[in-house]
């Protein structure tokens, strides 16, 4: 069975501060697809990232980025010079990518709360 | 934004009761699936359809059913509600993308359900 941990529940900074949401997942899958969502105090969830297990290359998205390392079955994100905006719950997703849809599996989320 | 709508939006109901809600589309997508989210346990798959009438269990599917009668409709159903189920719950649908196959293809989500059941 697939599992995503997120360890930190809740992380606090100060705008401007970096912050770094770490994910660890475990499937049995040698092909499996990783995601991050965001879910702001409005509440609905909005999609970051998808990544599939081929691929290990890092990413960035203006202050956004990720670091996939396959070998620690981690997909860490990160936020650079936060922003009040910024203050959400951050959910990483693994899916299997020959489940018969995709069913993604969740982790507990982080809490970020960026202080002015 | 993908078009998904959840009604209701908010109930209360008392234990006992049936309750059903209701996520319909606008995507003609493929996959719906409905969550629960609940603190410290994130989102969490109750069950899911891979098309009509085609539907399957997912993690916490106890004391909840599921029906799909048309492809832009996904109704879930508590037979007799519980306190447990005191949660927010999420419709998703996503479509299989057409290079990496069925799990590769984000899920949209609906703005969520509030139901407590007192």
């Amino acid at each position: 069975a697939q599992k995503v941990t997120q360890a930190q529940t809740e992380i606090s900074v100060v705008e401007k501060e970096d912050v770094t949401l770490d994910c660890v997942y475990e499937t049995r899958d040698t092909t499996y697809y990783l995601f991050w969502y965001k879910q702001p105090p409005s509440g609905e969830l909005v999609f970051l990232i998808r990544r599939n297990s081929f691929d290990e290359q890092n990413e960035i998205s203006g202050r956004y980025s990720w670091n996939f390392q396959k070998s620690t079955s981690s997909f860490n994100f990160t936020i650079t010079a936060s922003q009040v905006v910024d203050s959400a719950v951050y959910f990483c997703a693994l899916s299997e990518a020959q489940a018969a849809g995709n069913k993604l599996t969740f982790g507990g989320g982080t809490r970020v709360l960026v202080k002015p | 934004d993908a078009g998904i709508t959840q009604s209701p939006r908010h109930k209360v109901t008392e234990t006992g009761t049936p309750v059903t809600l209701r996520c319909h589309q606008t995507e003609n997508h493929r996959y719906m699936y409905w969550y629960r989210q609940d603190p410290g346990h994130g989102l969490r798959l109750i069950h899911y359809s891979y098309g009509v009438k085609d539907t399957d269990k997912g993690e916490v599917s106890d004391g909840y059913s599921v029906s799909r009668s048309k492809t832009e409709d996904f109704l879930l159903t508590l037979e007799s509600a519980t306190s447990s189920q005191t949660s927010v719950y999420f419709c998703a649908i996503s479509d299989p993308s057409l290079l990496a196959g069925a799990g590769a293809g984000e899920l949209f989500f609906g703005e969520g359900s509030r139901l407590t059941v007192l």
